[in-house]
């Protein structure tokens, strides 16, 4: 079973754009979570979709927002891009939630000048 | 709402040597505690998690341990191997959360 692929990997953008990242997770599951990972912190969550509904979400600006679409596959978008949006976003799957295991993509490296 | 303490930040053992990292959580409710490990440069991959009404599990040189009276719960690493080396972090959560809380990672370095 192929894994949970994101694209891109990496993207350099500059303050002020906006850039939408996309999660295509395991086969059969139906939970998406994102991630923000900086440098030496932990795992601050974004939000959470389920059957294209949005479940939960972390304590991020209105900037940050996401979807996820009929076939599970979600893609969060972040506008007016700032230089503290600089991190690695990561998304994770599941077959329906956060009481089972989640398997992580490998990451978009996101850097804004 | 919950919120996961981790300690300790930093973790630096012989090789061979057990380790042990400790959570803490404030929700009582709270009935899943996951342990992910991430390598550098890798996703974070889940090595070993417990439910509430089991008091400990293992999985050869890995087991957790859960206090649910006292709130806590801790991975135990036994004889250490260099591939140990990785930032781990824990989790906790309700079955109405829809959402991992997550500690701050505890970065694990094995001395050779």
């Amino acid at each position: 079973k192929a894994g949970v692929t994101q694209t891109p990997r990496y993207l350099i953008k500059t303050r002020g754009q906006q850039v939408t990242l996309s999660c295509s997770p395991i086969s059969g599951h139906r939970s998406v979570s994102w991630y923000q990972q900086t440098p030496g912190q932990g795992l601050q969550f974004l939000f959470e979709y389920f059957s294209e509904t949005q479940r939960n979400k972390g304590n991020f600006p209105g900037r940050f927002s996401g979807r996820q679409f009929s076939n599970s596959r979600s893609e969060m978008n972040v506008s007016t891009l700032e230089l503290g949006d600089s991190a690695l976003y990561l998304c994770a799957s599941s077959l329906a939630g956060a009481e089972q295991t989640q398997y992580f993509g490998p990451g978009t490296r996101l850097l804004v000048l | 709402g919950e919120n996961v303490e981790q300690h300790p930040s930093t973790l630096s053992v012989q090789e061979g040597d057990s380790a042990v990292i400790k959570c803490t959580y404030s929700d009582s409710a709270s009935n899943y505690f996951p342990w992910y490990k991430q390598e550098l440069g890798k996703r974070p991959q889940l090595i070993i998690d417990i439910r509430s009404n089991v008091g400990e599990k293992k999985d050869q040189r890995i087991a957790v341990t859960l206090n649910k009276t006292a709130k806590h719960f801790s991975l135990h690493i036994t004889e250490t191997q260099p591939e140990d080396s990785a930032v781990y972090f824990c989790a906790a959560t309700t079955d109405s959360n829809y959402q991992l809380i997550w500690g701050a990672g505890t970065k694990l370095i094995i001395k050779p």
